[in-house]
């Protein structure tokens, strides 16, 4: 069936650097999201996307974070600066209507 | 603003039945009443939905009370794969541009 991938599974980086996370959501899928999860916790909301805006965000969602989808391929959530607070999974989702697919997040890991 | 009461823990054993209860007193007349699953280390798996009618599908079947103030998702012959964190989560809209908020959900253990 479908699948959302979530570019690279694991990421390393040190405190401050800018950091790209990318997600291939379903191709005819409208709809995307982002959620951080950090180990143990429960899961997140960071933000929702569509027709090139920003529908929602939360409080977690911080000003060092963007969200963008280029050339209408990958979904990208980007992160600069990096704090170590931002290490966590972070999952992609997308749907056109409907139940979200989730991706198998990417592990990042801030140090 | 949790909206849905779920055990924090349930138990069963490869091959039986498990219901998992969600209570959702406050439902709006809007709100779907969504189903899904995740397990360690994995992305949420979606289980199922309804608005009002029991659905069912290849992996559960989800019986809604008549009120709508309750639900509970049924699981036939459980096998170890089922073993995951069931979340009840309530969604104002079936698109798109609603998001999905999680809570604690129900650890479902199964045991050989």
């Amino acid at each position: 069936g479908p699948k959302v991938l979530q570019i690279p599974s694991h990421q390393i980086i040190d405190m401050g650097q800018m950091v790209t996370l990318n997600c291939d959501p379903v191709s005819n899928h409208l709809y995307f999201y982002w959620y951080k999860q950090i180990l143990g916790q429960q899961m997140e909301f960071l933000v929702n996307f569509y027709n090139g805006k920003v529908m929602e965000k939360s409080k977690l969602f911080k000003d060092q974070f963007s969200v963008e989808r280029p050339d209408g391929s990958y979904f990208t959530l980007k992160i600069q600066p990096t704090a170590l607070e931002d290490s966590a999974v972070y999952f992609c989702a997308s749907s056109l209507k409907g139940a979200p697919l989730f991706g198998e997040g990417t592990r990042l890991s801030v140090l | 603003d949790a909206k849905t009461t779920q055990p924090d823990s349930m138990e069963s054993t490869e091959g039986e039945t498990v219901h998992l209860p969600c209570s959702h007193a406050t439902i709006s007349g809007n709100e779907y009443i969504y189903w899904y699953r995740q397990v360690p280390l994995q992305g949420p798996e979606y289980v199922t939905h309804g608005l009002q009618q029991n659905t069912t599908n290849s992996m559960a079947f989800l019986a809604i009370a008549s009120d709508r103030k309750s639900s509970t998702l049924i699981l036939p012959h459980v096998s170890l794969r089922d073993a995951a964190v069931y979340h009840c989560i309530l969604r104002a809209s079936n698109y798109g541009n609603e998001k999905i908020t999680f809570g604690a959900g129900t650890k479902l253990t199964i045991k050989p």
